[in-house]
């Protein structure tokens, strides 16, 4: 059982430059998100999905933007990369409900130059 | 809006020492608790949950947490400390599964 896979694990991005992240689940859980984990300040919400065809901002939106096309897939994508947005990207999945345990990723180190 | 505090970003204990990881949340609702634990360059594996069930919560590796709803704080401990505890430890509240994490606590377990 994979549970969350992401990739790539490590990148190194130019100013400007665009990329995807990638994350799969196989647990048929309805919630994804998608967190940056920064020092000292814990892991912040990106964007999260209720669902294929439902995404919607967390505390850290700018920047980034998803999609939600299939259950399974849940890809972040930045635009235009900068340099603030250096950071360890997590992916996690869970059932819908606010009880439930998230399953995170193994991360993705991205570095912005 | 809900958050959640921790005091003490890095505590060392000595092996078979006592734990105590120290989380305060505020929230405007009965909440959702959690403890997460992070071994080096790895993701998140759920230790404990909170969840109206019982006050007192035993998760995995013989980690507890205490839910006290005049102090509105989790704290999490362990009676014995183990090298293998050696880690970062995040405490969270879910908003219908949108988590809000501590700025973690960095656990050093001296031999």
């Amino acid at each position: 059982n994979a549970g969350v896979t992401q990739t790539p694990k490590f990148q190194v991005l130019k100013t400007g430059q665009s990329m995807t992240l990638q994350c799969a689940q196989d647990m048929n859980h309805e919630y994804m998100s998608w967190y940056r984990q920064d020092p000292g300040m814990g892991l912040r919400l990106i964007h999260y999905s209720v669902g294929a065809g439902i995404t919607d901002q967390g505390e850290v939106p700018n920047g980034y933007n998803v999609s939600r096309s299939t259950t399974e897939d849940f890809p972040l994508r930045l635009l235009s990369a900068a340099p603030s947005q250096t950071s360890v990207y997590f992916c996690a999945s869970s059932r819908t409900g606010g009880d439930s345990e998230a399953f995170f990723g193994q991360g993705t180190r991205l570095t912005v130059v | 809006a809900q958050s959640v505090t921790q005091l003490g970003s890095h505590v060392s204990v000595s092996e078979g020492a006592l734990v105590l990881l120290r989380c305060n949340y505020s929230s405007s609702v009965p909440p959702y608790l959690f403890w997460y634990v992070q071994y080096p360059n790895q993701g998140l594996q759920l230790l404990l949950k909170y969840t109206s069930a019982a006050t007192l919560v035993k998760g995995i590796n013989g980690f507890e947490a205490e839910f006290k709803k005049s102090e509105t704080s989790f704290h999490l401990t362990k009676p014995s400390a183990h090298m293998s505890d050696a880690a970062e430890y995040f405490c969270a509240v879910s908003d219908w599964g949108a988590l809000t994490f501590g700025s973690g606590t960095r656990l050093q377990v001296q031999p």
